[in-house]
């Protein structure tokens, strides 16, 4: 069936150095791919999006690069501070909106 | 800056028993939509509401599920009758755009404890 996974459930990194999180996706027809990020009692929160036809995105201190040969989505964070430790989601639009969520990656940032 | 606020933030409830979730979206936002989260699992779709209409329903939305725009500033998500694995996080979110890209707001969420 189609779904959306994550490769690695947890990730930790020393503070300051960068980190990128892997995601995999098999539905072909979802027209953007979005990473939220998750803190402990929160709702998910909007980090990037990236529209299907395109294969890199730069935001603040965060890059999503889109790979459609082999389904493949990861998020980079430059210079990841403690305030990044949380659980990101990477998630697919469907055609009417919906999105379907990745299992999540747990970042740790060590001081 | 605005945000989806959901309450309660945490309802306690009898198996069998009726909850309604509330959600006041931002207020220039189109589209609606509901998500469950069960502990430590990935956040799951359920609804999407356009025009005061479902737009899209995943195979959890069964028949003990409904959703409401009762005014212009509500939506609510209705379980009829709660069994023991609706214990989740609800999660509300809202959307402005028709088309191209958008971003989901998402609520807190409301945890529902079905004992």
């Amino acid at each position: 069936g189609e779904s959306v996974g994550l490769h690695l459930p947890t990730l930790s990194v020393q503070e300051g150095d960068n980190s990128i999180i892997n995601c995999a996706y098999s539905n072909s027809a979802s027209d953007y791919f979005i990473w939220y990020k998750q803190e402990s009692g929160k709702g998910p929160q909007f980090i990037i999006d990236i529209r299907s036809n395109m294969d890199k995105r730069q935001g603040q201190r965060v890059t999503v690069l889109l790979n459609k040969t082999v389904k493949h989505l990861s998020l980079q964070i430059a210079a990841t501070q403690p305030g990044d430790s949380a659980v990101y989601f990477c998630a697919e639009r469907g055609s009417a909106r919906q999105l379907t969520f990745g299992s999540g990656t747990q970042l740790t940032v060590l001081p | 800056e605005p945000e989806v606020t959901q309450t309660p933030s945490h309802q306690v409830t009898q198996m069998g028993q009726e909850v309604i979730l509330r959600c006041v979206p931002i207020s220039n936002h189109l589209y609606f939509y509901w998500y469950r989260q069960i502990l430590g699992q990935k956040v799951e779709f359920l609804v999407s509401f356009y025009n005061n209409e479902i737009s899209e329903k995943s195979e959890i939305f069964d028949d003990q599920f409904s959703v409401e725009r009762p005014d212009g500033s509500n939506f609510t998500l209705k379980i009829r009758s709660t069994k023991l694995e609706d214990s989740a996080m609800y999660f509300c979110a809202s959307s402005e755009a028709l088309a191209g890209p958008y971003e989901q707001y998402f609520g807190p969420g409301t945890r529902l404890t079905v004992t």
